[in-house]
């Protein structure tokens, strides 16, 4: 079985703001790959990243970066300066083995001008 | 890039009524497609699993005779939501896999906003 928990269930920040969105998963599956998704209000999924469980290096994408460290099996989103037009859903979701997709909870971002 | 589109995008109908939502894979051909039911702040739950040509596999919960797929061609699914209730009123988001890439791959449609009156 496959899992993945976003504790954080509501962010609210100020804009300029860095923000960590934290993704922990688990998988018994040496290969696996890791996503994180947008959910703006439209509801349209953005996708934003993915991973492969041998890639550990960290990414950046302009005001985007993701830090994948599989010894505490966490892939952890930040978001540099922040703005308001980030304000949404983000999902992180983990797809291994034979198993479809499983998403998290989401954690909403509310960023405030 | 690999687009899904899903139509309607958002659909008003009665108790009782049956509603059909068709998802399709625009510049790719999907093998499998996928259903996903959202509610109101929460995660996107996967109803179903369709292959082209063979029955859909329901996950645990979801009523098949209630959700009925179909996935007739490689660009094609729909989902027609039958004898609608209230509690039936849902985000609806399909996703497709492309044929030719990893299994792990799927590209999501923009959603279809379902309430039932």
């Amino acid at each position: 079985a496959q899992k993945v928990t976003q504790a954080q269930t509501e962010i609210s920040v100020v804009e300029k703001e860095d923000v960590t969105l934290d993704c922990v998963y688990e998988t018994r599956d040496t290969t696996y790959y890791l996503f994180w998704y947008k959910q703006p209000p439209s509801g349209e999924l953005v996708f934003l990243i993915r991973r492969n469980s041998f890639d550990e290096q960290n990414e950046i994408s302009g005001r985007y970066s993701w830090n994948f460290q599989k010894s505490t099996s966490s892939f952890n989103f930040t978001i540099t300066a922040s703005q308001v037009v980030d304000s949404a859903v983000y999902f992180c979701a983990l797809a291994s083995g034979y198993s479809t997709l499983t998403f998290g909870k989401g954690t909403m971002l509310l960023v405030s001008p | 890039g690999a687009v899904v589109s899903q139509h309607p995008s958002w659909v008003i109908c009665k108790s009782g009524t049956s509603v059909k939502i068709e998802c399709r894979s625009l510049d790719f051909q999907a093998t499998t497609m996928f259903w996903y039911r959202q509610f109101p702040k929460q995660s996107l739950m996967l109803m179903a699993t369709s292959n082209e040509g063979s029955k859909a596999t329901y996950e645990q919960g979801v009523e098949k005779d209630k959700f009925l797929i179909n996935h007739a061609s490689l660009t094609l699914s729909t989902l027609t939501v039958t004898s609608a209730h209230p509690e039936d009123s849902s985000f609806y988001i399909c996703s497709a896999r492309d044929h030719g890439t990893s299994r792990y791959e799927q590209y999501f449609g923009p959603g279809t906003r379902l309430t039932v009156t």
